[in-house]
């Protein structure tokens, strides 16, 4: 069975631009979600999803992010446009079920670095 | 807020032998679960061991357990017989066990870089 895939792996663009983060989670996972390392902190929680619909939102940190899962399937997450402050490690994450102990599955991250 | 601190950024250990890393979290919440992630250079994060705080006993899997003070609000990680394979960064993490708002909110540590030497 495969994991939770990201794409791309790695990314570097310029101050202003703007960048798509994928996201696949692992087949039949209805909750996903989406968190961030910049450098030296902590991994932060940005949003989750139930099915298609944002259950949580309360981690995104301003309006140049956006996330969507159109259909309940892969997700997207874009910045734009991309500030310096944006640079780290983006996880995309699932699990299958909503009980709260249940375990969530990670994807490797992608990296992004705003020059 | 919940919060989680691992006061080691970095740790050490001989192949073979133990580690124990720490990690400490406040809470005003009595139900919660507690959990050790592991991310090897360049590979997924991957969950260790899992604690439900109304469990008294330690949580084990193999060469890894947990030494839970659930008074102290202490969550560490001993790693046993330690493998070059171990190498890599280690965070704890904390999640409500309450339902409705945040209840998808992992809440990490910073994590600790953990080397083997063989």
């Amino acid at each position: 069975e495969a994991g939770v895939t990201q794409f791309p792996s790695h990314s570097v663009i310029e101050k202003g631009q703007t960048v798509t983060l994928r996201c696949d989670p692992i087949s039949g996972h209805d909750n996903l979600y989406w968190y961030r390392r910049v450098m030296g902190k902590e991994i932060k929680f940005l949003l989750h999803f139930v099915k298609e619909s944002k259950q949580d939102e309360s981690g995104m940190p301003n309006n140049r992010f956006l996330a969507e899962r159109t259909g309940g399937t892969y997700s997207t997450l874009k910045v734009q446009p991309a500030e310096l402050e944006d640079s780290g490690v983006y996880f995309c994450a699932s699990s299958q079920e909503r009980w709260t102990g249940n375990t969530i599955y990670f994807g490797e991250g992608s990296w992004l670095t705003v020059v | 807020a919940q919060t989680v601190t691992q006061s080691q950024p970095e740790m050490s250990v001989q192949e073979a032998e133990t580690v124990t890393l720490s990690c400490t979290y406040d809470t005003s919440e009595s139900d919660y679960y507690l959990f050790w992630y592991k991310q090897p250079p360049s590979r997924q994060m991957i969950l260790v061991i899992r604690q439900e705080a109304y469990k008294q006993q330690n949580a084990t899997e193999n060469r890894f357990s947990v030494n839970f003070q659930k008074a102290a609000k202490s969550f560490s990680l001993k790693i046993s017989d330690s493998q070059l394979g171990d190498a890599a960064m280690y965070f704890c993490a904390y999640r409500s066990a309450l339902y409705g708002g945040s209840q998808g909110n992992l809440i990490f540590g910073k994590g600790t870089k953990l080397s083997v030497k063989p």
